[in-house]
């Protein structure tokens, strides 16, 4: 166990609908970062928060958005979904805002859109 | 285009044989990290390697990063089943930023 929770774990939408994924981090831990898994792509980077902040942004689409609230869970909000978007999506977790040290990650939070 | 190519994408062994996979770049990293993905789980840090040509060992797995800190290699030795998953490797570049291979799945048949 990571310490990182992530809901839903299975998500099942139609497409042009929109979903939230929630992540809680490691206790202590004041970056987040999202990732989105698929197989053609690997483990993309989407966008890191620290302390409420966002930190840096990857290839996140402009349909997405994020935002970590004061009590460090963070939420990654996915709108007008399409087909592509079907993935796994995982929440991290660091005590700094460098890219130094181990990456706690979530269960991940599989999005299936029809 | 792929920071990080990780070789061969898909690997299947029997128990008891060794394996090395690789992670290549064309970039310079500052630290380069193996994770395992199992189904159904995130990735868990294995080793991170910092030092070119630094070698280290966890029981059977052995990781090495080149001496001009652009590639790493895993080997496994005596694999077994329990080894089974998808090894990422995670590389620290640029201006602190991080990128991941697509993988190495590793299969170990009983």
């Amino acid at each position: 166990d990571s310490g990182v929770t992530q809901t839903p774990k299975h998500l099942i939408t139609a497409t042009g609908q929109r979903v939230t994924l929630r992540c809680s981090p490691r206790s202590g831990d004041l970056s987040v970062y999202w990732y989105q898994q698929s197989l053609d792509q690997g483990l993309q980077f989407l966008i890191q928060y620290y302390n409420g902040e966002e930190r840096a942004k990857g290839n996140i689409l402009e349909r997405f958005s994020a935002q970590q609230f004061p009590d460090l869970h963070s939420e990654l909000n996915l709108s007008s979904l399409e087909l592509g978007d079907s993935a796994l999506y995982f929440c991290a977790s660091r005590f700094g805002s460098a890219n130094t040290g181990e990456l706690f990650f979530g269960e991940g939070s599989r999005l299936t859109v029809l | 285009t792929q920071l990080l190519e990780q070789s061969p994408q898909f690997l299947s062994i029997q128990e008891g044989e060794n394996l090395t996979v690789y992670c290549n770049s064309s970039s310079v990293f500052s630290s380069l990290q193996w994770y395992r993905q199992e189904p159904g789980e995130g990735p868990v840090l294995l080793v991170t390697v910092v030092t070119g040509g630094e070698v280290k060992k966890l029981k059977r797995l052995t990781f090495q990063f080149g001496d001009a800190r652009k590639d790493s290699s895993l080997h496994i030795t005596a694999a077994q089943p329990g080894d089974t998953g998808l090894y990422l490797c995670a590389g620290v570049w640029g201006n602190n930023r991080l990128a991941f291979g697509k993988g190495n799945q590793v299969v170990v048949i009983p």
